[in-house]
């Protein structure tokens, strides 16, 4: 089973909320990892997002917009990119992160299709 | 600002080597830490290490242990990532990468430069 995953697709409405899940394997505890989030467009390189370990230890992108935002759900095991106010341009690849094992891991990434 | 800027396109034959270069301007090269990160086409990122130009070390996946060698010279600001024993599974986009060390904020990527491997 692979330390990260994500699912390969989702759909959403322009100016409504996406919710993209990373969701960890059994035996990691996402409550121990910061989760690291990459936004990226066909034929350019991935864009840091912002990383999020908790309400009070969080960062945010230079020049990302506040509408993306990090949390977990400890019941999940899962760290979630919550995109709220969903324009077109957001539609992208999405990558998780995470330092496991002396490694940094990314998810298989979420295609996010705004229509 | 910051820009790291990635050599071109390379095509080799299997069982060959190949030796990507970075050249990072606009910052200290010693005071970041540099990550390397493939993409094959079609495909998602694959992390294959890290180094720090300030101490030399570096960190790599096991996945890539033995065959691969990651250096800097600091005189000119340039990181250098080399993979020996080219197979065809190598084929991919590899971006160099700045982070803070012991932080995973991958901040400014390389444009990436496309290995091809191809008898």
């Amino acid at each position: 089973q692979a330390v990260l995953t994500q699912p390969s697709s989702l759909s959403a409405s322009p100016g409504t909320s996406a919710s993209l899940t990373c969701t960890l394997r059994i035996g990691i505890n996402v409550g121990t990892y910061s989760i690291y989030w990459f936004q990226q467009k066909p034929g350019s390189p991935p864009q840091y997002l912002l990383k999020y370990n908790s309400d009070s230890d969080k960062r945010q992108g230079s020049g990302v917009p506040s509408r993306f935002s990090g949390s977990k759900d400890a019941s999940a095991n899962a760290g979630i990119l919550l995109i709220s106010g969903l324009q077109s341009e957001d539609e992208a690849d999405y990558y998780c992160m995470i330092w496991h094992s002396s490694a940094w891991v990314f998810g298989g990434g979420t295609k996010l299709t705004v229509l | 600002q910051v820009q790291l800027v990635q050599s071109g396109a390379e095509v080799k034959k299997p069982g060959a080597s190949v030796k990507v270069s970075c050249k990072a301007s606009g910052y200290t090269l010693t005071n970041y830490d540099i990550n390397w990160v493939r993409q094959a086409t079609g495909q998602g990122l694959e992390w294959m290490g890290w180094m720090n130009p300030n101490s030399g070390d570096t960190g790599y996946a096991q996945k890539f242990q033995g065959r691969v060698t990651m250096t800097s010279d600091t005189s000119i600001n340039t990181a250098y990532m080399e993979l020996r024993s080219l197979i065809s599974e190598d084929t991919a986009i590899y971006y160099c990468v700045r982070n803070a060390p012991f932080t995973g904020d991958f901040d400014y990527w390389g444009q990436g430069a496309l290995v091809t491997v191809s008898s």
